[in-house]
């Protein structure tokens, strides 16, 4: 069975500085990979996913994620951190082969807090 | 576009009751989806539905939930009776396609459900 590990429930930077949130999956293949935001009281929204095509991923309001398929990583990075980036963040897997059981898998998500 | 819409946003109700939640998705989505999001947990997949039909139900607790969406279009979720337990916030999300590639899931803003 797939599955995500999000290492670290709690992250803390500071504005400017760089944002790293660990993700590790579990996968006989390599899967579609996604990394979702979710704000204070707001639906999930999609970031950015990997497809099996550049394995480096560039998504939206500066995150990007590298796909590292020897360390069954995928994590998201983004260059300087601001105050609107607060939010929870979930790292997501679904298996490429299409069945009635590939639904997609959520990690347990990272809180990231900017300090000013 | 529109995206999807969920009722009531939020709902407190003594365990026991019963409770129903709406889901409107964005227009031309054939795909419906329910997620239980328990507070510090990542979403987990309740139902699937392709147009009317139901394409995964493998974690609805059925002794007590219950879904539909009887025209394809929108879907009620209901809880009955209501436990403990079930206090949470519900997604509704939908796609435009089922699986591959193209699925991208479009989350609404949840309901956030208290059971007293």
């Amino acid at each position: 069975a797939q599955s995500v590990t999000q290492l670290g429930s709690h992250v803390s930077v500071s504005e400017g500085a760089l944002v790293l949130l660990r993700c590790n999956y579990s996968s006989s293949v390599p899967p579609y990979l996604f990394w979702y935001v979710q704000y204070p009281n707001q639906g999930l929204q999609l970031l950015l996913k990997y497809t099996s095509a550049a394995t480096l991923v560039k998504g939206i309001n500066g995150f990007e994620a590298e796909f590292k398929k020897s360390e069954t990583s995928f994590h998201l990075t983004k260059p300087s951190a601001h105050m609107r980036d607060a939010a929870e963040y979930f790292c997501a897997v679904r298996p490429t082969s299409y069945s009635s059981a590939s639904k997609i898998i959520f990690g347990s998500g990272t809180r990231l807090s900017i300090r000013p | 576009e529109a995206g999807v819409a969920q009722s009531p946003r939020y709902k407190i109700i003594e365990k026991r009751q019963s409770v129903a939640f709406w889901c409107n998705p964005i227009s031309g989505h054939a795909t419906l989806y329910w997620y239980q999001q328990i507070l510090g947990q990542g979403p987990k997949l309740l139902i699937q539905f392709q147009n009317n039909g139901v394409v995964d139900d493998s974690q609805l607790p059925k002794d007590r939930f219950s879904a539909e969406r009887l025209k394809g279009v929108d879907s009620t979720l209901k809880i009955q009776p209501a436990k403990l337990e079930d206090s949470a916030v519900y997604l509704c999300a939908s796609s435009l396609v089922r699986g591959g590639i193209g699925e991208t899931q479009y989350f609404g803003p949840g309901t956030r459900l208290l059971v007293l």
